[in-house]
């Protein structure tokens, strides 16, 4: 299977606690998303990377949010000091940006679970 | 970010043809409507997408009024596996490309 991976697919971790997710794209592709669900609404943008540049990073929800594309291929999401309003499923996509196309194919998410 | 307003829900029964509104009063000129829909514990997944006149692909068909204030997805023959949460986004042109605001959406359900 060659779509979007995330890893892991769930989460449960004590308030306070770091944790870090992994989202592997589809390979050839140079934009890479970072969404977040909470129950019952559409995803919600949090950031975005084109290569390894990280493009956009406001709408990040604090500062104990951090992305980073290290060598424009996987990305990872770190939460530092979860809280539990932070439990919901993160989302990655990605896409080809040429052209006027930007299809995004998600992945599967990753359910954080904050106690 | 321009808004899009959709139903909260529609229902169908399988087979039938599917028509899911979508308002967009707001929208520029640079604006292009894409349509996703989620399945229950999956991802969002891409649908189709346009910007001033009308597409079709494999999965559906999308309307364009011709003002662009407002767009209808088109599920041609409804199966149970269409049940599915479907939004409406305005993905904005330039630099915004690519950061979708999704709402709510549509809840769809259908029948056997």
């Amino acid at each position: 299977d060659t779509g979007v991976s995330q890893d892991p697919r769930h989460k449960i971790t004590k308030r306070g606690q770091n944790v870090t997710f992994r989202c592997d794209p589809i390979s050839e592709h140079n934009r890479l998303y970072w969404y977040r669900q909470t129950l019952g609404q559409g995803p919600e943008f949090l950031t975005y990377f084109q290569n390894e540049a990280q493009l956009e990073k406001s709408r990040l929800l604090s500062d104990r949010f951090s992305a980073e594309r290290p060598k424009g291929s996987f990305s990872t999401l770190e939460i530092q000091r979860t809280e539990q309003g932070d439990s919901a499923m993160y989302l990655c996509a990605s896409s080809f940006r040429g052209g006027l196309s930007d299809t995004q194919y998600f992945g599967p998410g990753t359910r954080l679970t904050v106690l | 970010d321009a808004k899009t307003t959709q139903p909260n829900s529609m229902e169908s029964n399988e087979e039938e043809p599917v028509h899911l509104p979508c308002n967009h009063s707001t929208i520029s000129g640079t604006d292009y409507i894409h349509w996703y829909r989620q399945l229950p514990s999956q991802g969002p997944e891409y649908v189709i997408h346009g910007l001033t006149s009308n597409v079709n692909n494999r999965m559906a068909s999308l309307a364009i009024a011709e003002d662009r204030k407002s767009s209808t997805l088109i599920l041609h023959r409804a199966t149970l596996r269409d049940a599915a949460v479907y939004y409406c986004i305005l993905n904005a042109g330039g630099t915004s490309y690519g950061k979708l605001t999704f709402g709510q959406g549509t809840i769809l359900t259908v029948h056997p």
